[in-house]
């Protein structure tokens, strides 16, 4: 089984605070990573897929970088809202597996 | 619309009976594949097919079976063997396996419960 590590846990932030999560994983045989977004009541989806150590992504407030020598990727949140309030997963395709393998999720709570 | 379908939404069934989950895709994708989640847990990977007619175990394969006759079609069942079956369970899809192709797209998901 993949091994791949999400911290925090969960977090609970005001509204405008900017705030990161990490993903771990095995730095071997890397392919792809993905980010996605879990809101309650539905379905996950995705935000970003990075494949190449030193990308960077962004899209509106949030952004993500990925270092696949040390096995490891960061998602941002600039300016929180309460609308940012979800799970988030990162789902890695590396150490030898071409099946996404999906970290337990940072829980994000914005509190307006 | 372009999407997977899961049904039913909410499932009750009593102990020792087979329960089978419905998921469609017509995305025209060529893997799916159904995770489970527990309270507190990840998504975790229970069976996955990469084909028609081809399927591998996942990480948490036993008491599950599925098949895969159609491309649009990967339909679990929950057998009695399952120690522990009440939980939430998702489908996913995506175009293939490895690298990019690897983006996931999910169903709603069943949420079943075994009394």
């Amino acid at each position: 089984i993949l091994n791949v590590e999400q911290s925090p846990q969960s977090l609970h932030v005001q509204e405008g605070d900017s705030t990161n999560f990490t993903c771990s994983f095995p730095s071997s045989n890397f392919y792809a990573l993905h980010w996605y977004r879990w809101e309650t009541a539905k379905s996950p989806e995705a935000l970003f897929v990075m494949t190449l150590n030193g990308d960077e992504k962004k899209k509106g407030r949030i952004s993500a970088t990925l270092n696949t020598k040390e096995g490891y990727s960061y998602l941002y949140i600039k300016g929180s809202q309460p609308e940012d309030s979800a799970t988030y997963l990162c789902a890695p395709t590396s150490g030898g597996s071409y099946i996404p393998t999906f970290g337990r999720g940072t829980s994000l709570i914005v509190h307006p | 619309d372009g999407g997977i379908t899961q049904s039913p939404k909410y499932l009750f069934r009593k102990e020792g009976q087979n329960v089978t989950l419905s998921c469609e895709q017509n995305l025209n994708h060529d893997a799916m594949y159904w995770y489970r989640q527990d309270p507190g847990q990840g998504l975790r990977l229970i069976y996955y097919s990469q084909i028609v007619n081809d399927f591998q175990k996942g990480d948490i394969a036993e008491g599950y079976s599925v098949s895969r006759e159609k491309k649009e079609s990967f339909p679990l069942t929950v057998t009695s063997a399952q120690k522990n079956p009440t939980a939430f369970y998702l489908c996913a899809s995506s175009m293939g396996t490895g690298g990019m192709n690897t983006e996931a797209f999910f169903g709603q998901g069943t949420r079943l419960t075994v009394v």
